[in-house]
């Protein structure tokens, strides 16, 4: 299994503000992936972290809007850009080595 | 049709009763399938994967795999009232090259409560 460590764990921001989701995994993983779960719902990916390369994002979410990075196979980034209040939600990162996923505990995320 | 759907909540069952989560998915070339727990307030724990038609046991755990009729449930024996959260089942994307390739997706989530 990996053990995953997000920071920050919650924050309040203003709208029109930007935020930074750093997601740390124990172990090399080749796969890492960023989701959103808004209150009652299931998670929703946003986008594959590919390293070395650009994130491949799902319908509905975009570069401009959810810059990724992924510098190795043990790290990784998530910024939340010009936040409104419907970005508030809570921000998951996962990895894992072959079939199996490991989530962080989450980036909860109220934008005022 | 949702892509994974799971059965209506919320479940209630009593204390050491027989607890049947299921799921259905519509991609019939998943090859990967999983069941997250997640309390109130945390983030989803992995507790069951199976990747091969019929029963994998685990402790009180169960998960029972029917690809023919794209299926899969999570049985939970002896149920007691730590076991109360919300499920998920989680299909993985399984045609290499293909855009849902190694990709999560999940169902809607059945709260399961645990009475004394």
């Amino acid at each position: 299994s990996a053990v995953i460590s997000q920071k920050p764990s919650r924050d309040i921001c203003q709208r029109g503000t930007s935020l930074t989701i750093q997601c740390q995994v124990d172990s090399q993983v080749t796969m890492m992936f960023w989701y959103r779960q808004q209150p009652g719902q299931s998670l929703t990916l946003i986008a594959t972290a590919n390293q070395g390369s650009e994130a491949t994002y799902e319908s509905g979410f975009v570069i401009d809007k959810f810059p990724i990075s992924r510098p190795n196979l043990t790290f990784s980034t998530l910024t939340v850009s010009n936040m409104s209040p419907e970005d508030s939600s809570i921000y998951l990162c996962s990895g894992g080595q072959g079939h199996e996923q490991y989530f962080g505990p989450g980036t909860r995320l109220t934008v005022t | 049709q949702k892509e994974v759907e799971q059965n209506s909540g919320p479940l209630s069952v009593p204390e050491g009763a027989i607890a049947s989560l299921n799921c259905t998915y519509s991609d019939r070339v998943s090859q990967s399938f999983f069941w997250y727990r997640q309390y109130s307030g945390k983030s989803p724990e992995l507790i069951m994967s199976i990747y091969s038609n019929g029963d994998k046991e685990d402790g009180r755990f169960t998960a029972q795999l029917n690809k023919a009729s794209q299926y899969v449930s999570l049985l939970i024996r002896d149920s007691q009232p730590s076991d109360s959260a919300t499920y998920l089942c989680a299909v993985k994307g399984g045609k290499a090259g293909g855009t849902s390739y190694g990709k999560l997706t999940f169902g809607q989530g059945t709260i399961l409560t645990v009475h004394p």
